[in-house]
């Protein structure tokens, strides 16, 4: 089945440094592939989103490709905030199926000032 | 345009209660899913509705767990008889169509439930 894998946190870093959230994936088809993100006491929103292979999706200064060679969709960012501080779930939608979503662990990052 | 609404945002249930937790989906959006997510672990998906129709359980526990979306008003997902165990944080999503794997997942706040 279906399955997604998260570098595991929490990712402490400092205001500026760059981020980097490692997820690969298994897949039988040719997914989408999303990165959401829960800030605390709250629901989980969407951050970027991939539809095929070599797409980047950025948003707020987050960016992820989706490289189907090595079944991968990193997260970056070149300089992290405070306010990113959240917890970031990967994951993947196939199409042909009931696209019930499959998410990650999830990855804490932590910016300190 | 409201965005998910799920109630309560809190629930405290003795063991053996019962526990209702409501979502009302984006206006416009007609499928609903539930999630579970347990301290430390990541989201665990329970069930997927449409309206008057339950599609996918496949994640729900067979005994005590029900979910339904009627009609008319929220989708309701209940736990009978609650335990200890049973203690988790349970969000509620929703999206406007099937047919559309693109198609992203709008979440609601999520309803933490204790059970004492």
């Amino acid at each position: 089945g279906d399955s997604v894998t998260q570098m595991e946190g929490p990712v402490t870093l400092s205001e500026e440094a760059f981020l980097t959230i490692n997820c690969t994936y298994t897949a039988t088809g040719y997914p989408s592939l999303f990165w959401y993100v829960q800030y605390p006491g709250e629901g989980l929103q969407l951050l970027l989103k991939a539809t095929k292979a070599d797409d980047k999706g950025s948003n707020k200064g987050f960016e992820a490709t989706y490289r189907k060679e090595t079944t991968s969709f990193h997260l970056e960012k070149g300089s992290v905030q405070v306010s990113d501080s959240a917890v970031y779930f990967c994951a993947l939608s196939e199409s042909g199926g009931s696209y019930i979503p499959t998410f990650g662990r999830g990855t804490s990052l932590i910016v300190h000032p | 345009n409201a965005g998910v609404m799920q109630n309560p945002r809190h629930l405290v249930r003795r063991r053996g209660q019962e526990a209702r937790l409501r979502c009302s989906p984006m206006k416009g959006h007609s499928h609903v899913y539930w999630y579970r997510q347990l301290p430390e672990e990541g989201l665990k998906f329970m069930v997927y509705l449409q309206k008057e129709n339950i599609i996918d359980e496949s994640g729900m526990p067979k005994e005590r767990f029900s979910a339904e979306f009627p009609k008319e008003g929220p989708s309701i997902l209940r736990i009978q008889q609650v335990v200890r165990g049973d203690s988790a944080a349970y969000f509620c999503a929703s999206s406007p169509n099937l047919g559309a794997a693109q198609q992203e997942q709008f979440f609601g706040p999520g309803t933490r439930l204790t059970v004492l």
